[in-house]
Protein backbone atom coordinates (compact mmCIF):
# COMPACT_ATOMS: atom_id res chain seq x y z
CA UNK A 1 0.00 0.00 0.00
CA UNK A 2 1.25 3.42 -0.72
CA UNK A 3 2.10 5.94 2.02
CA UNK A 4 2.89 9.60 2.36
CA UNK A 5 5.14 10.69 5.27
CA UNK A 6 5.83 14.39 6.12
CA UNK A 7 8.56 14.31 8.94
CA UNK A 8 8.23 18.20 10.06
CA UNK A 9 5.03 18.48 11.90
CA UNK A 10 5.54 21.58 12.46
CA UNK A 11 8.40 24.88 10.90
CA UNK A 12 8.63 28.38 11.05
CA UNK A 13 10.54 30.90 9.01
CA UNK A 14 10.96 34.16 8.88
CA UNK A 15 8.63 36.58 6.29
CA UNK A 16 10.32 36.61 3.17
CA UNK A 17 12.40 33.94 3.97
CA UNK A 18 12.38 30.81 1.83
CA UNK A 19 11.32 27.51 3.03
CA UNK A 20 11.41 23.92 2.37
CA UNK A 21 8.86 21.25 3.67
CA UNK A 22 9.57 17.81 2.84
CA UNK A 23 7.29 14.47 1.63
CA UNK A 24 8.17 10.98 1.00
CA UNK A 25 6.23 8.69 -0.67
CA UNK A 26 6.45 4.49 -0.90
CA UNK A 27 4.74 3.24 -4.15
CA UNK A 28 5.21 0.32 -6.32
CA UNK A 29 3.80 2.38 -9.03
CA UNK A 30 5.38 4.38 -11.98
CA UNK A 31 2.50 6.64 -12.97
CA UNK A 32 0.85 9.10 -10.34
CA UNK A 33 0.04 12.11 -9.05
CA UNK A 34 1.33 14.51 -6.20
CA UNK A 35 -0.33 17.54 -4.43
CA UNK A 36 0.66 20.07 -2.00
CA UNK A 37 -2.77 21.26 -0.50
CA UNK A 38 -2.82 23.77 1.95
CA UNK A 39 -5.12 24.41 4.85
CA UNK A 40 -5.62 27.94 6.68
CA UNK A 41 -6.45 28.59 10.22
CA UNK A 42 -10.04 29.35 8.23
CA UNK A 43 -10.08 25.47 7.53
CA UNK A 44 -10.72 25.35 3.80
CA UNK A 45 -8.24 23.61 2.35
CA UNK A 46 -6.93 24.76 -1.51
CA UNK A 47 -4.32 22.88 -4.05
CA UNK A 48 -1.42 24.74 -4.49
CA UNK A 49 0.35 22.76 -6.57
CA UNK A 50 0.39 19.43 -8.38
CA UNK A 51 3.03 17.67 -10.22
CA UNK A 52 2.13 14.36 -12.92
CA UNK A 53 5.09 11.48 -11.87
CA UNK A 54 5.43 11.27 -15.81
CA UNK A 55 6.89 14.51 -16.26
CA UNK A 56 10.52 15.31 -15.16
CA UNK A 57 10.24 19.32 -14.83
CA UNK A 58 9.48 20.43 -11.44
CA UNK A 59 5.86 22.08 -11.38
CA UNK A 60 6.37 25.69 -10.21
CA UNK A 61 3.14 28.83 -9.43
CA UNK A 62 4.54 31.63 -8.82
CA UNK A 63 6.40 31.20 -5.27
CA UNK A 64 5.86 28.17 -5.11
CA UNK A 65 7.80 25.21 -6.62
CA UNK A 66 9.09 21.36 -5.96
CA UNK A 67 11.88 19.15 -6.23
CA UNK A 68 10.40 16.30 -7.27
CA UNK A 69 13.19 13.33 -6.81
CA UNK A 70 11.20 10.26 -8.19
CA UNK A 71 13.73 7.61 -7.79
CA UNK A 72 14.26 8.85 -4.59
CA UNK A 73 10.28 9.39 -4.29
CA UNK A 74 10.47 12.52 -2.16
CA UNK A 75 8.49 15.37 -3.46
CA UNK A 76 9.10 18.90 -1.50
CA UNK A 77 7.68 21.78 -1.42
CA UNK A 78 9.42 25.22 -1.46
CA UNK A 79 7.98 28.52 -0.51
CA UNK A 80 9.89 31.58 -1.94
CA UNK A 81 9.36 35.29 -0.62
CA UNK A 82 7.09 34.01 2.17
CA UNK A 83 4.59 35.86 3.62
CA UNK A 84 1.69 36.35 6.63
CA UNK A 85 -0.83 34.60 4.42
CA UNK A 86 1.22 31.84 4.00
CA UNK A 87 0.76 30.11 8.03
CA UNK A 88 -1.37 27.18 7.16
CA UNK A 89 -0.95 23.65 7.44
CA UNK A 90 0.74 21.94 4.64
CA UNK A 91 -0.70 18.64 3.44
CA UNK A 92 1.71 16.35 0.69
CA UNK A 93 -0.72 13.87 -1.14
CA UNK A 94 -0.57 10.71 -3.75
CA UNK A 95 -2.86 9.42 -6.01
CA UNK A 96 -2.33 6.59 -8.55
CA UNK A 97 -2.90 7.44 -12.22
CA UNK A 98 -3.99 3.81 -12.58
CA UNK A 99 -7.93 3.88 -12.00
CA UNK A 100 -8.08 0.26 -12.43
CA UNK A 101 -6.42 -0.14 -9.08
CA UNK A 102 -7.11 1.22 -5.62
CA UNK A 103 -6.81 4.98 -6.69
CA UNK A 104 -8.16 6.85 -3.17
CA UNK A 105 -6.11 10.01 -2.63
CA UNK A 106 -3.63 9.65 0.41
CA UNK A 107 -2.68 12.45 2.55
CA UNK A 108 0.27 12.66 4.76
CA UNK A 109 -0.15 13.94 8.40
CA UNK A 110 0.91 17.21 7.31
CA UNK A 111 3.43 20.20 8.20
CA UNK A 112 2.01 23.21 10.36
CA UNK A 113 4.10 26.22 9.09
CA UNK A 114 4.23 29.40 11.11
CA UNK A 115 5.47 32.64 9.57
CA UNK A 116 7.50 34.63 11.63
CA UNK A 117 6.59 38.76 10.98
CA UNK B 1 -19.43 30.07 -8.96
CA UNK B 2 -20.52 28.66 -5.52
CA UNK B 3 -17.64 26.60 -3.37
CA UNK B 4 -18.43 23.36 -1.97
CA UNK B 5 -20.97 23.31 0.70
CA UNK B 6 -21.29 21.79 3.89
CA UNK B 7 -23.52 21.64 6.57
CA UNK B 8 -24.16 21.86 9.34
CA UNK B 9 -21.05 23.52 10.43
CA UNK B 10 -20.78 22.27 13.56
CA UNK B 11 -22.64 19.11 15.44
CA UNK B 12 -22.69 18.14 18.93
CA UNK B 13 -24.42 14.66 19.52
CA UNK B 14 -24.07 11.76 21.74
CA UNK B 15 -22.46 8.10 21.90
CA UNK B 16 -25.16 5.98 20.52
CA UNK B 17 -26.75 8.37 18.16
CA UNK B 18 -26.30 8.86 14.24
CA UNK B 19 -25.54 11.63 12.40
CA UNK B 20 -26.31 12.89 8.82
CA UNK B 21 -23.48 15.25 7.32
CA UNK B 22 -24.48 16.99 3.81
CA UNK B 23 -21.84 18.41 1.08
CA UNK B 24 -23.20 20.38 -2.04
CA UNK B 25 -20.43 20.42 -5.02
CA UNK B 26 -19.44 22.84 -6.91
CA UNK B 27 -21.63 23.12 -10.20
CA UNK B 28 -20.57 20.55 -12.66
CA UNK B 29 -18.12 18.60 -10.45
CA UNK B 30 -19.22 15.26 -10.27
CA UNK B 31 -16.83 13.40 -8.17
CA UNK B 32 -17.44 13.23 -4.16
CA UNK B 33 -15.05 12.60 -1.56
CA UNK B 34 -15.28 12.74 2.42
CA UNK B 35 -12.18 12.54 4.71
CA UNK B 36 -12.12 12.50 8.42
CA UNK B 37 -9.62 15.11 9.86
CA UNK B 38 -8.42 14.44 13.60
CA UNK B 39 -4.71 15.66 15.25
CA UNK B 40 -3.73 12.32 15.87
CA UNK B 41 -4.42 10.64 12.64
CA UNK B 42 -4.44 13.42 10.28
CA UNK B 43 -6.87 13.24 7.18
CA UNK B 44 -7.78 10.40 6.33
CA UNK B 45 -9.80 9.06 3.25
CA UNK B 46 -13.62 8.17 3.81
CA UNK B 47 -15.15 7.34 0.08
CA UNK B 48 -15.58 8.97 -3.15
CA UNK B 49 -18.45 8.82 -5.15
CA UNK B 50 -19.09 9.43 -8.76
CA UNK B 51 -22.39 9.54 -10.75
CA UNK B 52 -24.06 8.21 -7.71
CA UNK B 53 -21.46 5.42 -7.47
CA UNK B 54 -19.27 4.44 -4.96
CA UNK B 55 -15.87 4.34 -6.38
CA UNK B 56 -13.71 3.96 -3.18
CA UNK B 57 -13.94 2.80 0.46
CA UNK B 58 -11.20 3.71 3.07
CA UNK B 59 -10.63 1.58 6.07
CA UNK B 60 -13.58 3.09 8.28
CA UNK B 61 -16.16 0.81 9.88
CA UNK B 62 -19.43 -0.12 8.62
CA UNK B 63 -20.94 2.82 10.48
CA UNK B 64 -19.73 5.17 8.17
CA UNK B 65 -21.93 5.19 5.03
CA UNK B 66 -22.52 7.75 2.42
CA UNK B 67 -24.33 8.00 -0.97
CA UNK B 68 -24.50 10.51 -3.69
CA UNK B 69 -28.37 11.75 -5.63
CA UNK B 70 -28.50 12.40 -8.75
CA UNK B 71 -27.37 16.49 -8.41
CA UNK B 72 -24.31 15.21 -7.27
CA UNK B 73 -25.29 16.39 -4.28
CA UNK B 74 -23.71 14.05 -1.27
CA UNK B 75 -24.69 12.92 2.41
CA UNK B 76 -22.47 11.14 4.54
CA UNK B 77 -24.28 8.88 7.63
CA UNK B 78 -22.45 7.85 10.76
CA UNK B 79 -24.70 5.12 13.19
CA UNK B 80 -23.70 4.42 16.78
CA UNK B 81 -21.59 7.35 17.56
CA UNK B 82 -18.28 6.80 19.39
CA UNK B 83 -16.21 9.33 21.24
CA UNK B 84 -13.61 8.91 18.71
CA UNK B 85 -15.40 9.77 16.21
CA UNK B 86 -14.91 13.58 16.86
CA UNK B 87 -13.24 14.96 14.65
CA UNK B 88 -13.42 17.70 11.42
CA UNK B 89 -15.59 16.22 8.15
CA UNK B 90 -14.45 17.11 5.32
CA UNK B 91 -16.28 17.06 1.77
CA UNK B 92 -14.30 17.61 -1.57
CA UNK B 93 -15.63 17.63 -5.21
CA UNK B 94 -13.74 17.73 -8.19
CA UNK B 95 -14.44 17.18 -12.06
CA UNK B 96 -13.37 13.59 -12.51
CA UNK B 97 -14.13 12.18 -15.44
CA UNK B 98 -12.75 9.86 -17.91
CA UNK B 99 -8.87 10.66 -18.65
CA UNK B 100 -9.09 13.11 -16.50
CA UNK B 101 -7.37 11.83 -13.47
CA UNK B 102 -5.33 14.73 -11.72
CA UNK B 103 -7.85 17.25 -11.48
CA UNK B 104 -7.60 19.06 -8.09
CA UNK B 105 -10.09 18.63 -4.93
CA UNK B 106 -12.39 21.71 -4.15
CA UNK B 107 -12.94 21.00 -0.48
CA UNK B 108 -15.54 22.51 1.97
CA UNK B 109 -15.12 24.10 5.40
CA UNK B 110 -15.99 20.95 6.51
CA UNK B 111 -18.55 20.24 10.13
CA UNK B 112 -16.99 19.86 13.31
CA UNK B 113 -18.41 16.57 15.05
CA UNK B 114 -18.31 16.81 18.71
CA UNK B 115 -19.14 13.08 20.40
CA UNK B 116 -19.88 13.28 23.86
Amino acid sequence: AQTVTQSQPEMSVQEAETVTLSCTYDTSESDYYLFWYKQPPSRQMILVIRQEAYKQQNATENRFSVNFQKAAKSFSLKISDSQLGDAAMYFCAYRSADRNRDDKIIFGKGTRLHILP
Amino acid sequence: KAGVTQTPRYLIKTRGQQVTLSCSPISGHRSVSWYQQTPGQGLQFLFEYFSETQRNKGNFPGRFSGRQFSNSRSEMNVSTLELGDSALYLCASSRWMEGVYNSPLHFGNGTRLTVT
